[in-house]
């Protein structure tokens, strides 16, 4: 678990707040990735980032903004968010975009 | 339909049973096939990893997969109550793409 971390592990907010969610990962890889677990569904890839370029957005709304300031940090900004945001906020990486990715514990999001 | 299908249980067995875990694809193109365990309140961990057809073991882990039939297995024999966790099984073309998960209780 200490090879990707993300803070906060939890994390309540209201609808008007700004907020944001930090993963970095401690292995050397390229790229980094954002996903979406939320109950009884798969996870949702959200954005991927390759060498610090996005190379991913998957129609994510834009109360959603990532941020990778280098390849071992990647941040999602949220602001105005809903309450069907609320879920679990996986960040990910691997050495590169087709290789086995390695997952953060997660931060559970609770949207007021 | 959906591009990997997965029985999201929940699955509930004895102590040191067999469990098998399944999933099933559409899509012909993916060639790396995986499986990874996430405990509750935790980022799911890789547990197993497969590319071609075929089986591959790891203690008590065996992952199968048969491309002919797009369908892929995970198998658990002398299950502990550990190994109570929701099994995802995931797979690779040019992105990572997973099953919805099993969630699995193994009883004492």
């Amino acid at each position: 678990e200490t090879g990707v971390t993300q803070t906060p592990r939890h994390l309540v907010m209201g609808m008007t707040n700004k907020k944001s969610l930090k993963c970095e990962q401690h292995l050397g890889h390229n790229a980094m990735y954002w996903y979406k677990q939320s109950a009884k569904k798969p996870l949702e890839l959200m954005f991927v980032y390759n060498f610090k370029e996005q190379t991913e957005n998957n129609s994510v709304p834009s109360r959603f903004s990532p941020e990778c300031p280098n390849s071992s940090h990647l941040f999602l900004h949220l602001h105005t968010l809903q309450p069907e945001d609320s879920a679990l906020y996986l960040c990910a990486s691997s050495q590169d975009r087709e290789d086995t990715q390695y997952f953060g514990p997660g931060t559970r999001l609770t949207v007021l | 339909q959906k591009e990997v299908e997965q029985d999201p249980g929940p699955l509930s067995v004895p102590e040191g049973a067999i469990v098998s875990l399944n999933c099933t694809y559409s899509n012909s193109a993916f060639q790396y096939f995986m499986w990874y365990r996430q405990y509750s309140r935790k980022g799911p961990e890789l547990l197993m990893y497969t590319y071609s057809s075929g089986n591959k073991e790891d203690g008590r882990f065996t992952a199968q997969v048969d491309k002919s039939s797009k369908y892929i297995s995970l198998f658990i024999r002398d299950s502990q109550p550990s190994d109570s966790a929701t099994y995802l099984c995931a797979m690779m073309a040019q992105k990572l793409v997973f099953g919805q998960g099993t969630r699995l209780t193994i009883n004492p």
